[in-house]
């Protein structure tokens, strides 16, 4: 159980695009939802907090109108990268937040890998 | 505020030897701690958690932490190490709130 599916896996769009990636929690409801960011041989930077029903919440640094987030429902949530330049290439990670008796458990989605030409 | 700090940004054992790979946590509140594994272009898979129940955690694949307040550390261990486990280790810490800070993971190289 708690399965977190991303689409794509992998994209490659030219400068000045916009591209959606999604993210879905396959069998259980996820009122709130991250998204990261990892560059190569680095560790996963939060970028925001997707909230359903709610606006993100963005971590500092991060433009919001660059990457637009979306929590239409419990199960899923979609990051937009509007107007992509070559430095936006990343991979990007998402993890949906579940909660356990004791805690919360955060389960990640595989990854979409973005290339910007 | 929260951090997680790996000591070891690569690290190299043999085939069968124990592996070890260090994580210490800062946390204003009780932490709750994981252990994560990403291999090469794919998402992070729970290994194990610390969520103030035993001090020592078993998770999959053999591994297991052993949880050391006076120290403030969560180190990863695993008596053998197999070719299988070569991949990238985050340790990650959150105060109990659904936020999950990473460490820069730990590299491990498995050598024939």
């Amino acid at each position: 159980g708690a399965v977190v599916s991303q689409h794509p896996s992998w994209v490659i769009c030219k400068s000045g695009t916009s591209v959606k990636i999604e993210c879905r929690s396959l069998d259980f409801q996820a009122t709130t939802m991250f998204w990261y960011r990892q560059f190569p041989k680095q560790s996963l930077m939060l970028m925001a907090t997707s909230n359903e029903g709610s606006k993100a919440t963005y971590e500092q640094g991060v433009e919001k109108d660059k990457f637009l987030i979306n929590h239409a429902s419990l199960t899923l949530s979609t990051l937009t990268v509007t107007s992509a330049h070559p430095e936006d290439s990343s991979f990007y990670i998402c993890s949906a937040s579940l909660r356990t008796r004791d805690s919360y458990e955060q389960y990640f989605g595989p990854g979409t890998r973005l290339t910007v030409t | 505020a929260q951090s997680v700090t790996q000591l070891g940004s690569h690290v190299s054992v043999s085939e069968g030897a124990l592996v070890l790979l260090r994580c210490n946590y800062s946390s204003s509140v009780p932490p709750y701690l994981f252990w994560y594994v990403q291999y090469p272009n794919q998402g992070l898979q729970l290994l194990l958690k610390y969520t103030s129940a035993a001090t020592l955690v078993k998770g999959i694949n053999g591994f297991e932490a052993e949880f050391k307040k006076s120290e403030t550390s969560f180190h990863l261990t695993k008596p053998s190490a197999h070719m299988s486990d070569a991949a990238e280790y985050f340790c990650a810490v959150t105060g109990g709130y659904q936020k999950v800070t990473f460490g820069i993971g730990t590299k491990l190289q498995v050598i024939p």
